[in-house]
């Protein structure tokens, strides 16, 4: 299995809302990463984990709250977003360790709208 | 701090004829290099990658990359292009050096047209 799922596809919340994005794969990888990606523009880091532990953090505000609950799993709470946080949220994955030369798998992603 | 310049927003070919879309780069030392491809409503998926060795790196779907050290270049080619080739296609970095974040610097990516 050569793939990194992503659930929703498609959410639409408002901003008082709490909602959970899902991402999972099986490829056994160690790292998992969360992007952020508007249109027309590269995506953008936003978390890192490595080993189930958060490694990287890109200074995202705390509406956003990521989760690695195993090493398949990983989640991305949402609370009080804003309109401007309407993107593709991709998830991806990637062999961990020092080989930092692994490309990385990524799933088709969430397209968020916030109202 | 390394940075990833893709020149053209945008390129036009017709089908069946060769296509190249540009990338350089600016890393301190030696960089591994991707590209990925974008298609409609789709996540990143990934081309090719150098990290050493030979400087023409072969990937998918035809699609091969030459790694140019003094001109800091990692040019996508394909010597016949298809109308499904049509993509957003995007260039990446990654620094060797030991202890660096484990992320992936983005081009502003390029959007390829194969005219049929």
């Amino acid at each position: 299995d050569t793939e990194v799922t992503q659930t929703p596809k498609h959410l639409v919340m408002g901003m008082t809302n709490k909602k959970s994005l899902k991402c999972e794969q099986h490829m056994g990888h160690r790292a998992m990463y969360w992007y952020k990606q508007k249109a027309k523009k590269p995506p953008e880091l936003m978390f890192v984990y490595s080993y189930e532990k958060l490694s990287i953090n890109e200074s995202v505000p705390s509406r956003f709250s990521p989760e690695c609950p195993n090493s398949s799993l990983l989640n991305l709470h949402l609370h009080a977003l804003q309109p401007e946080d309407s993107a593709l949220y991709l998830c991806a994955s990637s062999q961990a360790g020092l080989e930092v030369y692994n490309e990385q798998f990524f799933g088709p992603g969430t397209r968020l709208t916030v109202l | 701090a390394q940075s990833v310049a893709q020149p053209e927003d945008q390129v036009n070919v017709a089908e069946g004829n060769p296509l190249t879309v540009k990338c350089t780069y600016s890393v301190s030392g030696n960089p591994y290099l991707f590209w990925y491809v974008q298609y409609p409503n789709r996540g990143l998926q990934f081309l090719l990658k150098y990290i050493t060795g030979d400087n023409l790196v072969k990937g998918s779907y035809g699609f091969e990359a030459e790694f140019n050290k003094s001109q800091t270049s990692f040019h996508l080619k394909n010597p016949s292009a298809l109308v499904c080739d049509s993509a957003f296609y995007f260039c990446a970095v990654r620094p060797r050096r030991s202890g660096s974040a484990r992320q992936l610097t983005f081009g502003s990516g390029t959007q390829l047209t194969v005219l049929p």
